[in-house]
């Protein structure tokens, strides 16, 4: 069974400019969270998604957002880019009802320059 | 608010023993466990759900006070593979019942075993 995918692996962007991630989930899965990581804050809950919905959200300025398709796949949206934003944005996905297990992509490792 | 993990790093040798904590000022419906090593995702460890319960598998366990708000992780006769970085993640009570509520990890202990 396959995990979960992210893509690109590797971004570099420059401040200003806007960006989009993309997140697999392992299949039959209808949850997926997104989380960024930075070695000072750890990690940190952007928002999740299930059905199509945002059903929770993290204390992140509007200029991150995302969405989720029929196929449980999700993008997260980062426009006008900051320095800050530089970070390790991770997705995680679940099965959803009765079922808390996280199962954690590789990540996207964006670099503002 | 991130719950307060302790110690911020240990360094052990092999087949020593480490318990990492977890507090939280909020009350809690369940605690989680994970662990990442360098340069990877994290990997799920368990799930213990309010009513003070104590899991294991391995030589790795864990039990949860939800009336202190607490979690403790414990590993026994660690292993050099037990290395990395031990995540606790919160979640509040009344989650519904459907889909991931949100969880709030602390910032990590670093575990790093020396043979």
């Amino acid at each position: 069974k396959a995990g979960v995918t992210q893509t690109p692996r590797y971004l570099i962007k420059t401040r200003g400019q806007q960006v989009t991630l993309s997140c697999s989930p392992i299949s039959g899965h209808r949850s997926v969270s997104w989380y960024q990581q930075t070695p000072g804050q750890g990690l940190q809950f952007l928002f999740e998604y299930f059905s199509e919905t945002q059903r929770n959200k993290g204390n992140f300025p509007g200029r991150f957002s995302g969405r989720q398709f029929s196929n449980s796949r999700s993008e997260m949206n980062v426009s006008t880019l900051e320095l800050g934003d530089s970070a390790l944005y991770l997705c995680a996905s679940s099965l959803g009802q009765q079922s808390r297990e996280q199962f954690f992509g590789p990540g996207t490792r964006l670099t503002v320059l | 608010q991130q719950p307060v993990q302790s110690p911020q790093a240990v360094i052990l040798r092999e087949g020593e023993d480490a318990v990492i904590n977890c507090s939280s000022s909020k009350a809690l419906y369940s605690v989680h466990w994970y662990r990442q090593k360098h340069g990877e995702a994290p990997v799920f460890l368990m799930i213990l759900l309010k009513g003070g319960e104590q899991k294991g598998h391995d030589k790795i366990s864990a039990s949860f006070n939800e009336k202190k708000q607490q979690s403790s992780l414990y590993l026994t006769a660690s292993q050099l593979s037990y290395s990395g970085t031990y995540f606790c993640g919160t979640e509040s009570p009344r989650p519904s019942n459907f889909g991931n509520e949100k969880l709030t990890f602390g910032t990590g202990t670093r575990l790093t075993i020396i043979p």
